[in-house]
Parts: C-alpha cells; sequence; structure tokens
C-alpha cells in the first residue's frame, strides 16, 4: 500500500514569492490533515479536511494561505507571499473513518524562503 | 486538550530496553494515550495506543498506570533504528479531535 505522497520534498524561494505543496493521502482515508514543524518543535495542525470540507481550519494563517481538496482526494496548500518565518517542514497526514488512530505522514515538505 | 510531560531527551544502549515515561495528570476518562514517533527528516508515525490495559504490539509495549495519570512506553531491544523523537499524545474519542503534538522525547542510541 502506497503511503501519503507529498511533493516537492524540498522547495526554495525567495520571500514575496508564492510556493504550493501537494500531498495525495492514503486511497479510502476521508480525512486530510496538513501541519507546520518548526526546527526542534512537534508539528502544529493547521487545516482539517472531511473529504472535501475543511472542518477545522483555526490555525491558518489565511491572509496568505489557502487550502484545497477538490473532490475529496488530493489536497493543495499554498503560500501567497511567502515570508521568511514561513521556513519550516510542512506534513500532510490522513486517517480513516473513526480516527482515533492510525494516523499516517507523509514525508514532508522542506520549505526555505531566503 | 489535555497536555503530557516528557524528558526532552533520553539515551540508551543498544540492545537493551528502553522505558519512554509521559504524564499525562489531567487525563480525563475519554483520551486514548497515543505514541507516535518521527525519525530524522521523516514524517511522524504511528507507534501505539491504549485506553486503560497495557498493550503490546509489534514496534512496543504500552504500560499504563492504574489512575492514567502516567504512561510508558517500552522498547524492548532498541536498535540504532529506534533513534527518534518519541511523542506521548492524548486523543480524545468524542468531539473534534485532532493530534496535539508537544515536544516529545529525543531518543539516542548508544551503540
Amino acid at each position: 500500500e502506497a503511503g501519503v505522497v507529498q511533493s516537492p520534498r524540498y522547495k526554495i524561494i525567495e520571500k514575496k514569492q508564492p510556493v504550493a505543496f501537494w500531498c495525495n493521502p492514503i486511497s479510502g482515508h476521508n480525512t486530510l490533515y496538513w501541519y507546520r514543524q518548526n526546527l526542534g518543535q512537534g508539528p502544529e495542525l493547521l487545516i482539517r479536511y472531511e473529504n472535501e470540507e475543511a472542518v477545522d481550519d483555526s490555525q491558518l494563517p489565511k491572509d496568505r494561505f489557502s487550502a484545497e481538496r477538490l473532490k475529496g482526494v488530493d489536497s493543495t496548500l499554498k503560500i501567497q507571499p511567502a515570508e521568511l518565518g514561513d521556513s519550516a517542514v510542512y506534513l500532510c497526514a490522513s486517517s480513516p473513518p473513526g480516527r482515533r488512530y492510525g494516523y499516517t505522514f507523509g514525508s514532508g515538505t522542506r520549505l526555505t524562503v531566503v | 486538550d489535555a497536555k503530557t510531560t516528557q524528558p526532552n531527551s533520553m539515551e540508551s544502549n543498544e540492545e537493551e530496553p528502553v522505558h519512554l515515561p509521559c504524564n499525562h495528570s489531567t487525563i480525563s476518562g475519554t483520551d486514548y494515550i497515543h505514541w507516535y514517533r518521527q525519525l530524522p527528516s521523516q514524517g511522524p508515525e504511528y507507534v501505539i495506543h491504549g485506553l486503560t490495559s497495557n498493550v503490546n504490539n509489534r514496534m512496543a509495549s504500552l504500560a499504563i498506570a492504574e489512575d492514567r495519570k502516567s504512561s510508558t512506553l517500552i522498547l524492548h531491544r532498541a536498535t540504532l533504528r529506534d533513534a527518534a523523537v518519541y511523542y506521548c499524545i492524548l486523543l480524545s474519542n468524542f468531539g473534534n479531535e485532532k493530534l496535539t503534538f508537544g515536544t516529545g522525547t529525543r531518543l539516542t542510541i548508544i551503540p
């Protein structure tokens, strides 16, 4: 079974430029999460989707971050414009119905803003 | 979300058992205790979870105190591949539950 697939693996951009991250969850996992992990810290939830509906986006900085999950499968997280402080690892995870356990994370996208 | 407390770091010798503690004195009756670990340059991976009884799987064992205010993740025979950050997380089975990570315990395995 393929795991959660994220791309790109690494991204370096200049500040004020846009950037997008893509996530393909495990087949059948209706819940999808985007987390951000700063150096030396644990991951922090940005947004959670149930199918195509964003049910928790309270931690998403909406002035510059946006996300979508068309057709309830793949998802894209976008930053526009990027700031130096956005440098972090962006992790995507998915979980099946009955999500008390079994979150599966991708390997993440390491973003460096210069 | 209920809070957990873990040591920042631990060391263990290779091929010896490792006991990773976690305190969660404010745990509620509906909170499950979950453990995830994060290997270098990887996303977190699920290790084990439990509610009241001790649990075993192929990766580890979870020992839960009788009052549920603490738990211990046990790696029975540590290998170099077990070097990672280990997160202890409480997750309710009701409501808008989500994994909320702390800073975890960085486990170093000494060859």
